[in-house]
């Protein structure tokens, strides 16, 4: 059983300030990492997935890191605002062939305070 | 944009009833899952559809379980005989290819009492 944590569970940012946060997944068998932002009551929503050690991948203030030989992940928000308040999950796609399941963590819960 | 959309939004069965959870994907994608969140634990995979048949399935979907994809568009997810601990919030999901990230339903949330 895979096992993906995210750290921490929940964070208060002060509107403006930058903040970043973890996941972190066995490196073996690794395929591709997922992030998804979540706000209430709407359905994930895709952000990046990375496939290749030192992956950096950018959106428009959101951006990510992947190390996969040490097996963790970085999402970064540059300048926070209150509309990034949501729940923030990654997800770990394992390798094999076909459509495999990802496997998510339990997400970080992100405040902004105006 | 292109939505997944998940009918319906929430049902209330009674236990040892059959529920059917419709989904209808994305219509260029590939790829089809079913999720499910039961309240405060992490999102599990259930199943995963590639050209119209079962690609990989969690320990989860056991035979109480099955999926279909009837006529082309629809995508939908029978529990034949609901237990207490099959209620959650089911999510369906489509992508192009394992490279793309997923577009979700908004869910369905399900209740066995």
């Amino acid at each position: 059983i895979l096992n993906v944590e995210q750290s921490p569970q929940s964070l208060h940012v002060q509107e403006g300030d930058s903040t970043n946060f973890t996941c972190s997944f066995p490196s073996s068998n690794f395929y591709a990492l997922h992030w998804y932002r979540w706000e209430t009551a709407k359905s994930p929503e895709a952000l990046f997935v990375m496939t290749l050690n030192g992956d950096e991948k950018k959106k428009g203030r959101i951006s990510a890191t992947l190390n996969t030989k040490e097996g963790y992940s970085y999402l970064y928000i540059k300048g926070s605002q209150p509309e990034d308040s949501a729940t923030y999950l990654c997800a770990l796609g394992a390798s094999g062939g076909g459509a495999d399941g990802l496997t998510f963590g339990k997400g970080t819960h992100l405040i902004i305070q105006p | 944009e292109p939505e997944v959309t998940q009918t319906p939004s929430h049902q209330v069965t009674q236990m040892g009833q059959e529920v059917i959870l419709r989904c209808v994907p994305i219509s260029n994608h590939l790829y089809f899952y079913w999720y499910r969140q039961i309240l405060g634990q992490k999102v599990e995979f259930l199943v995963s559809f590639y050209n119209n048949e079962i690609s990989e399935k969690s320990e989860i979907f056991d035979d109480q379980f099955s999926v279909e994809r009837p006529d082309g568009s629809n995508f939908t997810l029978k529990i034949r005989s609901t237990k207490l601990e099959d209620s959650a919030m089911y999510f369906c999901a489509s992508s192009r290819d394992r490279n793309y990230g997923y577009t979700f339903g908004s869910g369905t949330r399900l209740t066995v009492v």
